[in-house]
């Protein structure tokens, strides 16, 4: 059975330091993989989606994330981190075969200081 | 703006009532999803609709009622809750069942209270 696990619950940073968050899924085929972002107050926004070809793959606000099979992994980076960036983040995997499943970690809190 | 839009945003409710959460979607997607969000836990998918028939309830408890008259609009129905049930309470939407290239997208949630 797909799993996602987040080592991390809460992590700081100082603005302008770099971030990775950690994502480790279960999966026995390939899988599909993606990192939410969730503000206080509001829904899950996709950051980015890795499917098939390049294993870096680009977000939106300048957010990262590099698949590595060998490791089972799906870590998000930031080279600079905002003040705004402030949130909680998701990674989730999803089925290849167009099962309706998508499988969420229990997310990590960032927290910027200035 | 998501173009998923819920409401109401914030609901408090007793053990005895009945209320409803309302879900529409404007991105002409035709599967659309609830899920719970509780505290330190996954979000917990509960029913999936697809073309209007719903095709995935995770062994929710029947006080939860889904219906969905169209493939832009998602209700879910509440009656008898428990204290337990207080969470967030996410809607989604995306192209058809996940497959390739088809991430869903959230609502910004409502935030239900049981006293």
């Amino acid at each position: 059975a797909q799993s996602v696990t987040q080592p991390d619950i809460h992590i700081t940073v100082s603005e302008g330091a770099s971030l990775e968050l950690r994502c480790n899924y279960s999966y026995g085929a390939t899988p599909y993989l993606f990192w939410y972002v969730q503000s206080p107050g509001q829904g899950l926004q996709l950051l980015l989606k890795y499917f098939s070809g390049d294993t870096l793959v680009q977000g939106i606000k300048g957010f990262e994330a590099e698949f590595k099979r060998s490791q089972s992994s799906f870590n998000l980076r930031k080279p600079s981190v905002h003040w705004s960036d402030a949130a909680e983040y998701f990674c989730a995997v999803g089925a290849e075969n167009g099962a309706n499943n998508l499988f969420f970690g229990t997310g990590t809190r960032l927290t910027v200081i200035p | 703006e998501t173009g998923v839009t819920q409401t109401p945003r914030h609901l408090v409710m007793g053990m005895t009532n009945k209320k409803s959460l309302k879900c529409e979607q404007h991105l002409g997607h035709n599967a659309m999803y609830w899920y719970k969000q509780s505290a330190k836990k996954p979000l917990e998918l509960m029913f999936v609709y697809n073309f209007k028939e719903q095709t995935e309830n995770n062994s929710v408890p029947s006080r939860f009622s889904p219906e969905c008259p169209n493939s832009s609009h998602l209700f879910l129905h509440l009656h008898t809750l428990q204290p337990e049930d207080s969470a967030l309470y996410l809607c989604a939407s995306s192209q058809d069942l996940l497959g390739a290239n088809q991430p869903q997208h959230f609502g910004d949630g409502t935030r239900l209270s049981i006293l």
